[in-house]
């Protein structure tokens, strides 16, 4: 099962808006990760954290691992119509260094 | 180098059937991994090689599943005696190293 706690499970986006998503692990992890999926379609790695503390930006998606090492959050700012989707995060290590958890997801859709 | 190629996109089977899905991974990643995801949910980890060797496999690979890679290139994902709850997305994934991993875009089976 899903070690990782994603939240909010979903919500909705208006264009121009920043949102925010975050994760939370009963258990450290070396890695973090944030991917982004589309309807059938596989996973796409969006940015990826290596060092607690580590705050790091891809575009208008900047993300952060929790000094704690078990929590990291996604924001995106300025909203655009094609950030719907579903953004996963996911951690790795240390235990082993070849698998992922992932959490359940936050799916995004634009507000009507 | 086009990515994580996987075959078939789809597949619908009777249960009882058994189904086989292929994967070829980036060709100078020497990793390549498994993952099913159902409805609603993140991916969960089925199994790892490091390139011919099969490493790990998770508990949530019964004794229906088996995975190859039989020259460290390509490889297979093979189920026996499908069942309803066999039906989900089953990714494969990729890495030269512990970082970097690229996802396929999946095959999605639905036992009917």
């Amino acid at each position: 099962g899903q070690q990782l706690n994603q939240s909010p499970q979903s919500m909705f986006i208006q264009e121009g808006e920043d949102v925010s998503m975050n994760c939370t692990s009963s258990s450290i992890f070396n890695t973090w990760l944030w991917y982004k999926q589309e309807p059938g379609e596989g996973p796409v790695l969006l940015i990826a954290l290596y060092k607690a503390g580590e705050l790091t930006s891809n575009g208008r998606l900047t993300a952060q691992f929790g000094i704690t090492r078990k929590d990291s959050f996604l924001n995106i700012s300025a909203s655009i119509p094609s950030d719907v989707g579903i953004y996963f995060c996911a951690g790795q290590g240390p235990s082993n260094d070849y698998k992922l958890s992932f959490g359940a997801g936050t799916t995004v859709t634009v507000r009507a | 180098d086009t990515g994580v190629s996987q075959d078939p996109r789809h597949k619908i089977t009777k249960r009882g059937q058994n189904v086989t899905f292929r994967c070829d991974p980036i060709s100078e990643h020497n990793r390549l991994y498994w993952y099913r995801q159902t409805l609603g949910q993140g991916p969960e980890f089925l199994t790892y090689f490091q390139n011919e060797a099969q490493l790990e496999k998770s508990r949530l690979l019964s004794d229906r599943f088996s995975a190859e890679r039989p020259k460290g290139s390509f490889s297979t994902l093979e189920i026996q005696r499908t069942e309803q709850g066999d039906s989900a997305m089953y990714l494969c994934a990729s890495s030269l190293r512990a970082q970097g991993y690229t996802f396929g875009s999946g095959t999605r089976l639905t036992v009917v």
